[in-house]
Protein backbone atom coordinates (compact mmCIF):
# COMPACT_ATOMS: atom_id res chain seq x y z
CA UNK A 1 0.00 0.00 0.00
CA UNK A 2 1.01 3.68 -0.97
CA UNK A 3 1.36 5.67 2.00
CA UNK A 4 3.26 9.22 2.58
CA UNK A 5 4.54 10.87 5.77
CA UNK A 6 5.30 14.17 6.64
CA UNK A 7 6.46 13.96 10.19
CA UNK A 8 6.72 18.21 10.50
CA UNK A 9 3.12 19.42 11.07
CA UNK A 10 4.38 23.15 11.65
CA UNK A 11 7.84 24.62 11.07
CA UNK A 12 8.74 28.46 11.77
CA UNK A 13 12.16 29.60 10.57
CA UNK A 14 13.57 33.49 10.33
CA UNK A 15 14.50 34.85 7.14
CA UNK A 16 17.37 33.63 5.58
CA UNK A 17 17.73 30.64 7.88
CA UNK A 18 18.13 27.01 5.90
CA UNK A 19 14.82 25.01 6.59
CA UNK A 20 14.42 20.83 5.41
CA UNK A 21 11.22 19.73 4.92
CA UNK A 22 10.99 15.58 5.58
CA UNK A 23 9.25 12.62 3.16
CA UNK A 24 9.03 9.33 3.75
CA UNK A 25 6.93 7.11 1.98
CA UNK A 26 5.70 3.48 1.65
CA UNK A 27 5.68 1.97 -1.78
CA UNK A 28 5.74 -2.28 -2.32
CA UNK A 29 7.02 -1.02 -6.12
CA UNK A 30 10.04 -0.96 -7.98
CA UNK A 31 8.64 1.70 -10.07
CA UNK A 32 7.38 4.54 -8.41
CA UNK A 33 7.02 8.42 -8.29
CA UNK A 34 7.35 11.00 -6.21
CA UNK A 35 6.55 14.66 -6.21
CA UNK A 36 6.86 17.84 -4.58
CA UNK A 37 4.09 20.91 -4.47
CA UNK A 38 3.78 23.82 -2.64
CA UNK A 39 0.37 25.40 -1.90
CA UNK A 40 1.09 29.18 -0.98
CA UNK A 41 -1.75 31.02 1.03
CA UNK A 42 -3.76 31.49 -2.03
CA UNK A 43 -4.84 28.46 -2.21
CA UNK A 44 -3.49 26.81 -5.81
CA UNK A 45 -1.15 23.98 -5.53
CA UNK A 46 2.33 24.40 -7.57
CA UNK A 47 3.95 21.41 -9.12
CA UNK A 48 7.99 21.54 -7.62
CA UNK A 49 9.71 18.87 -8.50
CA UNK A 50 8.86 14.97 -9.82
CA UNK A 51 11.59 12.26 -9.48
CA UNK A 52 11.11 8.75 -10.40
CA UNK A 53 12.43 5.90 -8.37
CA UNK A 54 15.12 4.61 -11.04
CA UNK A 55 17.11 8.11 -10.77
CA UNK A 56 18.12 9.07 -7.16
CA UNK A 57 20.39 11.92 -8.55
CA UNK A 58 20.00 14.59 -6.02
CA UNK A 59 18.59 18.11 -7.59
CA UNK A 60 19.24 21.93 -7.36
CA UNK A 61 16.92 24.31 -8.77
CA UNK A 62 18.03 27.95 -7.20
CA UNK A 63 17.48 28.17 -3.78
CA UNK A 64 15.68 24.52 -3.34
CA UNK A 65 17.26 21.31 -3.07
CA UNK A 66 15.89 17.79 -2.95
CA UNK A 67 17.76 15.05 -1.69
CA UNK A 68 16.53 11.04 -2.08
CA UNK A 69 17.77 7.95 -0.52
CA UNK A 70 15.87 4.92 -1.38
CA UNK A 71 17.68 3.41 1.04
CA UNK A 72 16.02 5.48 3.85
CA UNK A 73 12.83 5.64 1.58
CA UNK A 74 12.70 9.17 1.98
CA UNK A 75 12.70 12.39 -0.25
CA UNK A 76 13.61 15.32 1.46
CA UNK A 77 13.38 19.17 0.84
CA UNK A 78 15.72 21.76 1.44
CA UNK A 79 14.94 25.68 1.35
CA UNK A 80 18.31 27.44 1.38
CA UNK A 81 18.64 31.14 2.49
CA UNK A 82 14.60 30.81 3.10
CA UNK A 83 12.09 34.42 2.34
CA UNK A 84 8.96 35.33 2.98
CA UNK A 85 7.84 34.22 -0.23
CA UNK A 86 8.18 30.44 0.53
CA UNK A 87 5.69 30.32 3.36
CA UNK A 88 3.48 27.71 2.09
CA UNK A 89 2.45 24.62 3.26
CA UNK A 90 4.09 21.69 1.03
CA UNK A 91 3.02 18.45 -0.20
CA UNK A 92 5.10 15.33 -0.97
CA UNK A 93 3.03 12.65 -2.94
CA UNK A 94 3.81 9.50 -4.28
CA UNK A 95 2.21 7.42 -7.21
CA UNK A 96 2.89 3.95 -8.42
CA UNK A 97 2.83 2.86 -11.89
CA UNK A 98 -0.17 1.19 -11.31
CA UNK A 99 -3.26 2.79 -10.30
CA UNK A 100 -2.78 5.90 -11.45
CA UNK A 101 -3.75 8.23 -9.13
CA UNK A 102 -1.39 10.52 -6.68
CA UNK A 103 -1.05 9.65 -2.81
CA UNK A 104 -0.33 12.78 -0.81
CA UNK A 105 0.92 13.34 2.24
CA UNK A 106 -0.79 15.43 5.40
CA UNK A 107 1.86 18.55 4.73
CA UNK A 108 4.18 20.58 5.98
CA UNK A 109 3.03 24.32 6.84
CA UNK A 110 6.48 26.46 6.76
CA UNK A 111 6.10 29.96 7.89
CA UNK A 112 9.04 32.10 7.55
CA UNK A 113 9.43 35.24 10.02
CA UNK A 114 11.05 38.38 8.56
CA UNK B 1 -2.07 29.34 -22.18
CA UNK B 2 -4.81 29.22 -19.75
CA UNK B 3 -4.77 27.61 -16.42
CA UNK B 4 -7.25 24.79 -14.89
CA UNK B 5 -10.35 26.93 -14.28
CA UNK B 6 -12.91 25.66 -11.72
CA UNK B 7 -16.80 26.98 -10.91
CA UNK B 8 -18.01 28.00 -8.96
CA UNK B 9 -15.52 29.64 -6.38
CA UNK B 10 -17.83 29.40 -3.21
CA UNK B 11 -21.23 26.99 -2.78
CA UNK B 12 -22.91 27.17 0.75
CA UNK B 13 -25.70 24.11 0.60
CA UNK B 14 -27.53 22.80 3.49
CA UNK B 15 -27.57 19.00 4.58
CA UNK B 16 -29.32 16.93 1.87
CA UNK B 17 -28.80 18.74 -1.14
CA UNK B 18 -26.76 17.82 -4.16
CA UNK B 19 -24.30 19.61 -5.81
CA UNK B 20 -22.30 19.86 -8.96
CA UNK B 21 -18.93 21.35 -9.46
CA UNK B 22 -17.30 21.78 -12.69
CA UNK B 23 -13.78 22.00 -13.94
CA UNK B 24 -12.28 23.05 -17.15
CA UNK B 25 -8.61 21.77 -18.06
CA UNK B 26 -5.54 23.04 -19.76
CA UNK B 27 -6.18 22.51 -23.39
CA UNK B 28 -4.96 19.76 -24.38
CA UNK B 29 -4.71 17.97 -21.01
CA UNK B 30 -6.69 14.82 -21.42
CA UNK B 31 -6.54 13.46 -17.41
CA UNK B 32 -8.49 15.55 -14.70
CA UNK B 33 -8.09 14.35 -11.35
CA UNK B 34 -10.40 15.37 -7.81
CA UNK B 35 -9.47 15.53 -4.41
CA UNK B 36 -11.26 16.29 -1.53
CA UNK B 37 -8.74 19.14 1.20
CA UNK B 38 -10.43 19.02 4.48
CA UNK B 39 -8.00 20.81 7.93
CA UNK B 40 -8.56 16.98 9.44
CA UNK B 41 -7.92 14.59 6.17
CA UNK B 42 -5.42 16.48 4.10
CA UNK B 43 -6.20 15.81 0.72
CA UNK B 44 -7.85 12.85 -0.55
CA UNK B 45 -7.77 11.27 -3.64
CA UNK B 46 -11.56 11.47 -5.00
CA UNK B 47 -11.66 10.09 -8.70
CA UNK B 48 -9.52 10.32 -12.07
CA UNK B 49 -11.09 10.39 -15.38
CA UNK B 50 -8.92 9.91 -18.83
CA UNK B 51 -11.25 10.23 -22.36
CA UNK B 52 -14.28 10.40 -20.60
CA UNK B 53 -13.53 6.93 -18.71
CA UNK B 54 -12.83 7.00 -14.89
CA UNK B 55 -9.74 5.32 -14.53
CA UNK B 56 -9.31 5.27 -10.36
CA UNK B 57 -11.43 5.96 -7.48
CA UNK B 58 -10.52 6.27 -4.01
CA UNK B 59 -12.28 5.38 -0.75
CA UNK B 60 -15.64 7.73 -0.78
CA UNK B 61 -18.95 6.86 -0.83
CA UNK B 62 -21.07 6.62 -3.79
CA UNK B 63 -22.82 9.73 -3.04
CA UNK B 64 -19.55 11.15 -4.80
CA UNK B 65 -19.77 10.52 -8.51
CA UNK B 66 -18.01 12.43 -11.60
CA UNK B 67 -17.70 12.10 -15.41
CA UNK B 68 -16.00 13.61 -18.02
CA UNK B 69 -16.80 15.14 -21.31
CA UNK B 70 -15.49 15.02 -24.79
CA UNK B 71 -13.76 17.97 -24.85
CA UNK B 72 -12.19 17.09 -20.93
CA UNK B 73 -13.85 19.29 -19.13
CA UNK B 74 -15.25 17.36 -15.73
CA UNK B 75 -17.85 17.77 -13.33
CA UNK B 76 -18.42 16.00 -9.67
CA UNK B 77 -21.96 15.74 -8.05
CA UNK B 78 -22.30 14.94 -4.39
CA UNK B 79 -25.71 14.12 -3.55
CA UNK B 80 -27.27 13.96 -0.16
CA UNK B 81 -25.01 16.87 1.43
CA UNK B 82 -23.88 15.97 4.86
CA UNK B 83 -21.80 18.66 7.10
CA UNK B 84 -18.89 16.41 6.86
CA UNK B 85 -18.97 17.08 2.99
CA UNK B 86 -17.69 20.81 3.32
CA UNK B 87 -14.33 21.22 2.04
CA UNK B 88 -12.07 23.04 -0.59
CA UNK B 89 -12.74 20.56 -3.86
CA UNK B 90 -9.46 20.40 -5.78
CA UNK B 91 -9.43 19.82 -9.78
CA UNK B 92 -5.77 19.00 -12.01
CA UNK B 93 -5.51 17.98 -15.00
CA UNK B 94 -2.32 16.82 -16.28
CA UNK B 95 -1.33 16.27 -19.83
CA UNK B 96 -1.70 11.91 -20.18
CA UNK B 97 -1.15 9.59 -17.05
CA UNK B 98 -0.97 11.17 -13.75
CA UNK B 99 1.15 8.71 -12.06
CA UNK B 100 3.93 10.36 -13.82
CA UNK B 101 3.16 13.58 -15.14
CA UNK B 102 2.98 17.06 -13.45
CA UNK B 103 -0.42 18.39 -12.13
CA UNK B 104 -1.63 21.69 -12.92
CA UNK B 105 -4.35 22.42 -10.02
CA UNK B 106 -7.47 24.48 -9.85
CA UNK B 107 -7.68 27.43 -7.81
CA UNK B 108 -10.73 24.72 -6.22
CA UNK B 109 -14.12 25.31 -5.18
CA UNK B 110 -15.04 26.08 -1.26
CA UNK B 111 -17.86 23.83 -0.18
CA UNK B 112 -19.75 24.94 3.02
CA UNK B 113 -22.93 22.63 4.00
CA UNK B 114 -24.69 23.91 6.57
Amino acid sequence: AQKVTQAQTEISVVEKEDVTLDCVYETRDTTYYLFWYKQPPSGELVFLIRRNSFDEQNEISGRYSWNFQKSTSSFNFTITASQVVDSAVYFCALSEAWPDKVIFGPGTSLSVIP
Amino acid sequence: KAGVTQTPRYLIKTRGQQVTLSCSPISGHRSVSWYQQTPGQGLQFLFEYFSETQRNKGNFPGRFSGRQFSNSRSEMNVSTLELGDSALYLCASSFLVTSYNEQFFGPGTRLTVL
